[in-house]
């Protein structure tokens, strides 16, 4: 079947602006987490959705990122006034259930962003 | 903080080579242990995890892994390479029933002729 699809694979931006991810998850996951992968700093969590419940936030590095998940489904995550140390590869995660930590992640092909 | 430390940033081995990579974890309580691999061009995908149970386990691909509590270890074996396991690696670890992955900062493999 499908897995998880994110968009756009690359965006190339000026400092300052505003940039949306989009992160398709594999149909019927109900969990779904971001993470950001950038050199010297490896994988790093960002946050993380669990059905309808509050949304893990605690490894969004500023009050300039944000997320939100519609319908239980799609997730967008917004970086607002893009800072060049934001460059990096942004990757979705989803799975089936919560399981403890013990579900298996099934990782997207991540979006590339360059801030200029 | 909760950190997973990867020893190797780079291996190069030739085929037909062992491979050991190593992994070790910050102690956190009670820990799933799980390898990644990151093919060129391609999604991160599971190798093989440990939750309980026997702490030798086997993946994909011919990989297994030995959880050592003692050492707080997760180290990745394979007994013989190949060209086609020119990868990136990733250990991670969730702890105490939280669902976001710790991850190390990889260690890149590349096997040659």
């Amino acid at each position: 079947g499908a897995g998880v699809s994110q968009s756009p694979s690359n965006k190339v931006t000026e400092k300052g602006k505003d940039v949306e991810l989009r992160c398709d998850p594999i149909s019927g996951h109900t969990a779904l987490y971001w993470y950001r992968q950038s050199l010297g700093q490896g994988l790093e969590f960002l946050i993380y959705f669990q059905g309808n419940s509050a949304p893990d936030k605690s490894g969004l590095p500023s009050d300039r990122f944000s997320a939100e998940r519609t319908g239980g489904s799609v997730s967008t995550l917004t970086i607002q006034r893009t800072q060049q140390e934001d460059s990096a590869v942004y990757l979705c995660a989803s799975s089936p259930r919560p399981g403890q930590g013990r579900e298996t992640q099934y990782f997207g092909p991540g979006t590339r962003l360059l801030v200029l | 903080a909760q950190s997973v430390s990867q020893h190797n940033h780079h291996v190069i081995l030739s085929e037909a080579a062992s491979l050991e990579l190593g992994c070790n974890y910050s102690y956190g309580g009670t820990v799933n242990l799980f390898w990644y691999v990151q093919y060129p061009g391609q999604h991160l995908q599971l190798l093989l995890k440990y939750f309980s149970g026997d702490p030798l386990v086997k993946g994909i691909k011919g990989f297994e892994a030995e959880f050592i509590k003692s050492k707080f270890s997760f180290n990745l074996r394979k007994p013989s390479v190949q060209w086609s396991d020119t990868a990136e690696y990733f250990c991670a670890v969730t702890y105490s029933g939280n669902t976001p992955l710790v991850f190390g900062k990889g260690t890149r493999l590349s096997v040659i002729a």
